[in-house]
């Protein structure tokens, strides 16, 4: 049953602290990516990742970091640099980047207290 | 700023009638314009997409309309049923860089 898989669904922090999402797809897909999502806009590129062991910034990196060591997993942490962390998070893989679509996994909600 | 412009935020149509849901964009270098279909709680997923060189496209009860000319794009829900209430984002992707760039969702209810 091939997907994507976030976790956890939801995650409460303290402020400050910094907190890793997990996202991992066995879709054979080479192309990873992170979205925010915040009522009413839509949802915003945080990084992405072509290939293992290469990623590049999105419109709205500040704040975040990832890492890509293996092409089934693109984790995400949230730093306490990122002002306003509450947020959906999705993360997404496309086949390569040039692939028109992309799949997305079933988000993790964020709330920082 | 927001590249791509969805209207209207919000929706109600009864069963049986049709949704319309409009975006503009002023980028002319996107080459891709897809719709996805979200369930509150889930992840977004791919409902039907267009290029620009085709104006209109139906999927089923599902119909995209392309203007290229008034760089204007539009999702037609026909039939509308019970099972379509979800939030509906545009897209546009970027010829060069491939990036998506989304609408702001339209929250669609449909009423029995």
């Amino acid at each position: 049953d091939g997907g994507i898989t976030q976790s956890p669904k939801y995650l409460f922090r303290k402020e400050g602290q910094n907190v890793t999402l997990s996202c991992e797809q066995n879709l054979n897909h080479d192309a990873m990516y992170w979205y925010r999502q915040d009522p009413g806009q839509g949802l915003r590129l945080i990084y992405y990742s072509q290939i293992v062991n290469d990623f590049q910034k999105g419109d709205i990196a500040e704040g975040y970091s990832v890492s890509r060591e293996k092409k089934e997993s693109f984790p995400l942490t949230v730093t306490s640099a990122q002002k306003n962390p509450t947020a959906f998070y999705l993360c997404a893989s496309s086949r390569d980047r040039a692939y028109n679509e992309q799949f997305f996994g079933p988000g993790t909600r964020l709330t920082v207290l | 700023q927001q590249q791509v412009k969805q209207s209207p935020q919000s929706l109600i149509v009864q069963k049986g009638g049709i949704s319309i849901i409009n975006c503009a964009y002023e980028n002319t270098a996107f080459d891709y314009f897809p719709w996805y279909q979200q369930f509150p709680g889930k992840g977004p997923a791919l409902l039907i997409a267009i290029r620009p060189d085709v104006s209109e496209k139906k999927e089923g009860r599902f119909t995209i309309s392309f203007n290229k000319s008034a760089k204007q794009f539009s999702l037609h829900i026909m039939d509308s049923q019970p099972g379509d209430s979800a939030t509906y984002f545009c897209a546009a992707r970027g010829r060069n860089d491939y990036k998506l760039s989304f609408g702001a969702g339209t929250t669609v209810t449909v009423r029995a």
